[in-house]
This record gives C-alpha cells, sequence and structure tokens, in this order.
C-alpha cells in the first residue's frame, strides 16, 4: 500500500523557517518524480515545486511566489521528500501535500502550516 | 502570468451527464498540456482521478472520462452519483511549471 506521510507543519511567525518532510512507502521512491501543492484555508489548490528524481538530475521548478524562497530535497536513501521554507510570509498559511508524478497520482494527507504573528 | 479556468460550479442530477471544462490563457489545451483532473471532498485530501488527458487511475471510476474538447481539457461523468458531489480541480502542465485551475464545485441533486 503506498503511503505519503508528512510532518513538520506548525505555528510560525512571520518571516521564520520551517521544514516539511513526507516519508513515502509502498512503491519505488527513487525513481519517482515528486511535488508539493498547497492549499490555503478555503482556497483551491497551488503548485509549490517539483524535484526530479536522481537519474532525471534531480532537478527542481517552482512556483513565482515561493521561487527563491522554497527549497524542495530529497533523500532517496530514508524515502523522505522535504519542503525547507525561509522566509515565511502570512500568505503562505495553507494545508502543504506531497505528491507522486502524474501517472502514478498519489496524495498524503496534508500539514498544517500557520503563519502568525 | 498563466491563468486556467473552470467552470465555478455546476449541478448535475444524479444519473445524469456532466461534463467539467478546463481553459488556459495562453491558448488551446493540447495533450501537450498533460491534463489532469483531481476530485477532493469536504474535509479530506486531494484524489488523483486522470493524468494526460484520458489516462485512469486503478481507482477511477468507469464513469469518469478526460478529453480535450474545443481547445479546452474536459471531464465528463457519465451516470452521475450522490458520492461524486465534490471539488474538481484541472492541473495543467506549462513548461516546467504545473498550475491548477480554480476548481469546479460540483453538486449533485
Amino acid at each position: 500500500e503506498v503511503q505519503l506521510v508528512e510532518s513538520g507543519g506548525g505555528l510560525v511567525k512571520p518571516g521564520g523557517s520551517l521544514r516539511l518532510s513526507c516519508a513515502a512507502s509502498g512503491f519505488i521512491f527513487s525513481n519517482a518524480w515528486m511535488n508539493w501543492v498547497r492549499q490555503a484555508p478555503g482556497k483551491g489548490l497551488e503548485w509549490v515545486g517539483r524535484i526530479k528524481r536522481k537519474v532525471d538530475g534531480a532537478t527542481t521548478d517552482y512556483a513565482a511566489p515561493v521561487q527563491g524562497r522554497f527549497t524542495v530535497s530529497r533523500d532517496d536513501s530514508k524515502n523522505i521528500l522535504y519542503l525547507q521554507m525561509n522566509s515565511l510570509k502570512i500568505e503562505d498559511t495553507a494545508v502543504y501535500y506531497c505528491t507522486t508524478g502524474s501517472a502514478e497520482g498519489f496524495w498524503g494527507q496534508g500539514t498544517m502550516v500557520t503563519v502568525s504573528s | 502570468q498563466t491563468v486556467v479556468t473552470q467552470e465555478p460550479s455546476l449541478t448535475v442530477s444524479p444519473g445524469g451527464t456532466v461534463t467539467l471544462t478546463c481553459a488556459s490563457n495562453t491558448g488551446a489545451v493540447t495533450s501537450d498540456y498533460y491534463p489532469n483532473w483531481v476530485q477532493q471532498k469536504p474535509g479530506q485530501a486531494p484524489r488523483s482521478l486522470i493524468y494526460s488527458t484520458s489516462n485512469k487511475h486503478s481507482w477511477t471510476p468507469a464513469r469518469f472520462s478526460g478529453s480535450l474538447l474545443g481547445g479546452k481539457a474536459a471531464l465528463t461523468l457519465s451516470g452521475v452519483q450522490t458520492e461524486d458531489e465534490a471539488e474538481y480541480y484541472c492541473l495543467l502542465y506549462h513548461g516546467a511549471a504545473q498550475v491548477f485551475g480554480g476548481g469546479t464545485k460540483l453538486t449533485v441533486l
């Protein structure tokens, strides 16, 4: 059974940092392109960023609102996906989901990040 | 800035058929945009239904189908069931970036 379990969410002040983790199991993590998607309270889905698999260079791409502040990384030895979030803004408040590539189509249950003073 | 547009809301009767669409302000949606469709019910995590225009996952009910229609991506539900009441999001690939539509709230009554 495929599982994606996010953790690391919480309350942080504007300008602060947070690192989210996504523990993956039930599939060959090292073969998968992985994404982070977020959803602000009462709003729609927003793609945050993606990391390709190592054989494809493990390159990353980001949505414009987070470019330069967020970093997606992966540890294939531990089957964990990360999202390092720096210089957090109030508008980054959201549930953050990790997802596999489209063909696999798996989503985690999400972790809540609240940015507030 | 890329904007993906969906109908804000649609209503369908049980057993009926409904088509949701997904447009891009960059032009006609083609298979090169790898359209995806995602379902989200209140209080639940999203669930992927369709990828690369028309491909279904093992868990996708047969009544859901994806296509291209008149320059847009489309999701058609045939024989709608009450459990299909949900928010539906399309996702388009624009080069290295991915962009979600604003979502369509589907009401079944």
